[in-house]
């Protein structure tokens, strides 16, 4: 049992580039999350979604897309990547909307 | 007003001492309450869920919860240099329809000196 797993570990792109964050969980969980942390401002949520064929905006959805096609998987689309988007993007899953979320490790974006 | 808020710290204490961690919020429709830790360069891990007023305790790890005043805390009794971490607070509300949304502070960043 993985958890969550994201890929790359680390990444970095020149501006205007595009590039798709992968996330996996393997705990049958309904509910899938992306969030961003930036130094000193906490995580916020980019897209979430309640199963499969279903998306919706968070916080800050702005040059991101997200789809999820299966249960286990829920990509992070990046489309003209801007130096603002440099950041420490975390994918998250949960069994309901009010279930403790299980974290993946991260992937750490710098965009140049 | 932000509607979490968390003193950033850093928060430095030697090995032993009990910590206390502290969040405020100003959205009565915050029901469940969360401690979140975070290792440097890794994931946030749960430690503690409770969503009523009072007190639950885990090993050295206490979370208080008092609706009336709008105040969580985390208590850690006997400070351990492996406790050193970013915790974070995290609330959820219920949006109505069956929607929620979680929330975090932005996290308090310790370090326990051996």
């Amino acid at each position: 049992n993985a958890g969550v797993t994201q890929t790359p570990k680390f990444r970095i792109l020149k501006i205007g580039q595009s590039m798709t964050l992968q996330c996996t969980q393997d705990m049958n969980h309904n509910y899938m999350y992306w969030y961003r942390q930036d130094p000193g401002m906490g995580l916020k949520l980019i897209y979430y979604s309640v199963g499969a064929g279903i998306t919706d905006k968070g916080e800050v959805p702005n040059g991101y897309n997200v789809s999820r096609s299966t249960t286990e998987d829920f990509p992070l689309r990046l489309e003209l990547a801007a130096p603002s988007q440099t950041s420490v993007y975390f994918c998250a899953s949960s069994y309901g909307a009010t279930d403790t979320q299980y974290f993946g490790p991260g992937t750490r974006l710098t965009v140049l | 007003q932000k509607e979490v808020e968390q003193d950033p710290g850093p928060l430095s204490v030697p090995e032993g001492a009990i910590v206390s961690l502290n969040c405020t919020y100003s959205n009565s429709a915050f029901q469940y309450f969360m401690w979140y830790r975070q290792y440097s360069r890794k994931g946030p891990e749960l430690l503690m869920y409770t969503y009523s007023s009072g007190n639950k305790e885990d090993g050295r790890f206490t979370a208080q919860v008092d609706k009336s005043s709008k105040y969580i805390s985390l208590f850690i009794r006997d400070s351990q240099p492996s406790d050193s971490a970013t915790y974070l607070c995290a609330m959820i509300s219920n949006q109505g329809a069956g929607s929620y949304q979680l929330t975090f502070g932005k996290g308090t960043k310790l370090s326990v000196i051996p």
